[in-house]
């Protein structure tokens, strides 16, 4: 069975850093890239970044970029979304999920980031 | 970047009728190699996204035949032959070209 398991989020204060962690079980992790998603109740689902399978490429969506890094560790199946310098409007639940442009696709369950003062 | 624009973004409608999604996409999403990526997702109360249609019109293992994506260049539309009382939900368009982006959603209820 397919599994994609978050972790890590919770409340954190504006300007604080958090790393959230994606577990892979089920599939073979190493050969798919993989994004992250995230939604709001206002903003439905944003597309955060995405991965190559080795590691090699990295795209983010203009919001994030030079503050968020994606990464992760084929190893151990794991997928990772390091954020800094957070901001209240980063508040979100956030998805990870394998490549959607694949014929297999799957997403986690997600993950609460709060950021409030 | 590119924007997808869903159409509408509210739509009844009644148990066993027809309903037809539309996005757009701010430029054409067909890559160098040919391929479009072009998904529909739809997504259930409190559960997480569920991806129904792949590359414009490949439906996923497991989506009931009702559902079927069509388009091409930068206009697609997601339809529902017949729909049931649990297509209810909120389906979204993402493109997977550039990058990626979701269209902002189209609430489906029953009348």
């Amino acid at each position: 069975e397919v599994q994609l398991v978050e972790s890590g989020g919770g409340l954190v204060q504006p300007g604080e850093s958090l790393r959230l962690s994606c577990a892979a079980s089920g599939f073979t992790f190493s050969t798919y890239w993989m994004i992250w998603v995230r939604q709001t109740p206002w903003k439905g689902l944003e597309w955060v970044a995405n991965i190559k399978s080795d590691g090699s490429a990295k795209n983010y969506v203009d919001s994030v970029k030079g503050r968020f890094t994606i990464s992760r560790d084929n190893a151990k199946n794991s997928l990772y979304l390091q954020m800094n310098s957070l901001r209240v409007e980063d508040t979100a639940v956030y998805y990870c999920a394998s490549d959607p442009n694949s014929d297999l696709h799957y997403w986690g369950q997600g993950t609460l980031v709060t950021v409030s003062s | 970047d590119v924007v997808m624009t869903q159409s509408p973004l509210s739509l009844p409608v009644t148990l066993g009728q027809p309903a037809s999604i539309s996005c757009r996409s701010s430029q054409s999403l067909v890559r160098s190699d040919g391929k479009t990526f072009l998904n529909w997702f739809q997504q259930r109360p409190g559960q997480s996204p569920r991806r129904l249609i792949y590359q414009v019109s490949n439906r996923d293992s497991g989506v009931p035949d009702r559902f079927s994506g069509s388009g091409s260049g930068t206009d697609f539309t997601l339809k529902i032959s017949r729909v049931e009382a649990e297509d209810v939900g909120v389906y979204y368009c993402m493109q997977g070209t550039y990058g990626g982006t979701f269209g902002q959603g189209t609430k489906v209820e029953i009348k």
